[in-house]
């Protein structure tokens, strides 16, 4: 079967650094996406990796080791609004989004 | 701006009946998906449609369908509405390139009594 796992749960402090890992198995690999979610609210993309290495964006990072079958999400300089819950999700061999369960991250000042 | 909608925002139905959940998206996507996000669970694909005309079963389609009659709307039916579907429902649509992110509404939250 396929399976994408992540921590449920991390806390951080503000200002500090974050790491959020996805490990995966899937049906083949045709990328891997983290998304974003506040609480009651809908899901927004942050991040989207193909090849292996490292994506950066802003305060935002996105590592991927296909061989692997790992996933990172960095986030630096948190902030109270980095609030929420990160979805990994990989793209299998039928197109179709495979989501792992999210993390949900606490923010403590 | 484009954007993608969902109606109603949120729900509550009795056991048996038949609910519709709508889904429009001014994107100008081909490709259109229901979710459903229960605790515990990542988002579960119910349907999803790559074209008008076109529709597929995803992991967990069975109690509900879905229609493509234009590239706008993608609703989402429950025949026989069951306890077990109190979810919160998700659509989302995307490009048909590769590499394209998945645009989601702002959910349903549909409880089934």
């Amino acid at each position: 079967g396929q399976n994408i796992d992540q921590p449920t749960e991390m806390t951080a402090t503000e200002g500090a650094i974050v790491q959020i890992n996805c490990t995966y198995q899937t049906s083949g690999f045709n990328g891997l996406f983290w998304y974003q979610q506040h609480a009651g609210e809908a899901p927004t993309f942050l991040s989207y990796n193909v090849l292996d290495g490292l994506e950066e964006k802003g305060r935002f990072s996105s590592f991927l080791s296909r061989s692997k079958g790992y996933s990172y999400l960095l986030l630096k300089e948190l902030q109270m609004k980095d609030s929420a819950s990160y979805l990994c999700a990989v793209r299998d061999s039928n197109y179709q989004l495979i989501w792992g369960a999210g993390t949900k991250l606490i923010i403590k000042p | 701006d484009a954007e993608i909608t969902q109606s109603p925002r949120h729900k509550i139905t009795e056991t048996g009946r038949q609910v519709t959940l709508a889904c429009h998206q001014t994107w100008n996507h081909n490709n259109m998906f229901w979710y459903r996000q229960d605790l515990g669970h990542g988002l579960r694909l119910i349907h999803y449609s790559y074209g008008v005309h076109d529709t597929n079963k995803g992991e967990v389609s069975d109690g509900y369908s879905v229609s493509r009659s234009n590239t706008e709307d993608l609703p989402l039916t429950l025949e026989s509405a069951a306890s077990s579907q109190t979810s919160v429902y998700f659509c989302a649509s995307s490009e048909s390139v590769e590499g394209a992110r998945e645009f989601f509404g702002p959910g349903t939250r549909l409880t089934v009594l």
